[in-house]
């Protein structure tokens, strides 16, 4: 059964520092993704990563994935306030290219302080 | 803009009382998913559809929950007899085929 760990749970960092998020998962999987969460909203798509070592950045986030090592990571540079929200990474338990269900990380709450 | 779409957006139901919630797909995508989310966790999968084949329900998705997908386009989901541990968002989301899944804003359940 695939699991999916997200670490930090909480994170609160200061405006202009840097941080990462982690992201492992347990079984053999060809996509994963970053979702942003604001409270009481839905799920706004940041990245999706298809293939080993693959590395997508937008504004002060990248993201990138390392299938060997099922790891993922979400970093954040020059943390600003805009920023703060939960981020979850969600790993797609389909194989050979079929996206079934997506298998999500309990999430990081993420506060950027002033 | 044409995303996914959900109906109603906010739900209070009294305990024992059955509801039902809809989600409408993008239009070209084959492919329908519920998931639902507790109050700070992840959303864990429901079930889904392709075209309007059920193709996995998950061991969370109870006898007292059903889904359907009527002519492959919208879905509803119906929960019977709520309880409280059911107050929870319902996540619908959409794609095609293989393709990346888009999310729906979501019904937040409230049982009482």
């Amino acid at each position: 059964e695939l699991k999916v760990e997200q670490n930090p749970l909480f994170l609160s960092m200061q405006e202009g520092k840097n941080y990462t998020i982690y992201c492992n998962y347990s079984t053999t999987s060809d996509r994963l993704y970053w979702y942003r969460q604001d409270p009481g909203k839905s799920l706004e798509s940041l990245f999706v990563l298809l293939s080993n070592g693959a590395v997508k950045q937008e504004g002060r986030l990248m993201a990138s994935l390392d299938t060997k090592a099922r790891l993922s990571t979400l970093h954040i540079t020059a943390a600003v306030h805009d920023l703060s929200a939960t981020y979850f990474c969600a790993v797609d338990s389909g194989t050979q290219g079929g996206s079934e269900k997506l298998v999500f990380g309990k999430g990081t709450k993420l506060t950027v302080n002033p | 803009d044409t995303g996914v779409s959900q109906d109603p957006r906010h739900k209070i139901t009294k305990r024992g009382q059955n509801v039902t919630f809809r989600c409408d797909p993008i239009s070209e995508h084959n492919r329908l998913y519920w998931y639902r989310q507790t109050l700070g966790q992840g959303p864990e999968f429901l079930t889904y559809f392709q075209n309007e084949a059920q193709l996995e329900k998950s061991r969370l998705l109870s006898d007292r929950f059903s889904a359907e997908r009527p002519k492959g386009s919208f879905s509803t989901l119906e929960i019977q007899r709520t309880e409280q541990g059911d107050s929870a968002m319902y996540l619908c989301a959409s794609s095609f085929y293989s393709y990346e899944q888009y999310f729906g804003p979501g019904t937040r359940l409230t049982v009482t």
